[in-house]
């Protein structure tokens, strides 16, 4: 039973355009959601996360956006550029803050084309 | 420079073996965790330590066992009883306690047992 998806395993995106990454949740405990950057046999970077009193967070190229209603969370990634070519991974905490693991979707992976 | 360090990168086992993996870390994180990952698959949580000498079992965490005698190290030992050991496994580490934080990872060691 997953209770983080992200329903795209791939998604081609061309250089300059945005890239929009979707992640759904089934858990409604879940309430701190971050985005991992992976290249293949490394380990995951931490992008950016966003807690459940926010619906939106930017940092740079990058902004998430919570929709707690519908349990759906976003990435989106202005202009995308060749080095964001990775796997991303949507994850979140099972309670509030502190030092619980994290359960990760399965990844999508972003292709960006020249 | 602070990190997280994993070794081997490979590691090649005969099936009946337990094999323990390495994890350490000077980032003087109270927080450690062990991840699975297979092909197509996010991460899964194997065991985290919120502290040192205690631990908790992650979702998978059968035909696992880990120890934490030191904050900076959290070794993990793959037995005999894990049915499917071949992976990759990722450690990571977090501030913990009680406030929102990202979990940073180590590079990975990708287990083959033959």
């Amino acid at each position: 039973d997953q209770q983080v998806k992200q329903n795209s395993p791939s998604l081609s995106v061309q250089e300059g355009r945005i890239s929009i990454l979707n992640c759904d949740y089934t858990n409604s405990m879940f309430d701190y959601f971050l985005w991992y950057k992976k290249y293949p046999a490394e380990g995951p970077t931490f992008l950016i996360s966003i807690s459940s009193i926010k619906d939106k967070n930017e940092d740079g190229r990058f902004t998430v956006f919570l929709n707690k209603s519908a349990k759906h969370l976003s990435l989106h990634i202005v202009p995308s550029q060749p080095g964001d070519s990775a796997v991303y991974f949507c994850a979140a905490s099972r309670r509030g803050g502190g030092a619980d693991g994290l359960t990760f979707g399965k990844g999508t992976h972003l292709i960006i084309q020249p | 420079d602070g990190g997280i360090t994993q070794s081997p990168k490979y590691l090649f086992r005969k099936e009946g073996q337990n094999v323990t993996l390495s994890c350490e870390q000077n980032l003087n994180h109270d927080a450690m965790y062990w991840y699975r990952q297979d092909p197509g698959q996010g991460l899964r949580l194997i065991y985290y330590s919120q502290i040192v000498n205690d631990f908790q079992k992650g979702d998978i965490a059968e035909g696992y066992s880990v120890s934490r005698e030191k904050k900076e190290s959290f070794p993990l030992t793959v037995t005999s009883a894990q049915k499917n050991p071949t992976a990759f496994y990722l450690c990571a580490s977090s501030m913990g306690g009680s406030s929102y934080n990202e979990q940073f990872f180590g590079p990975g060691t990708r287990l083959t047992v033959l």
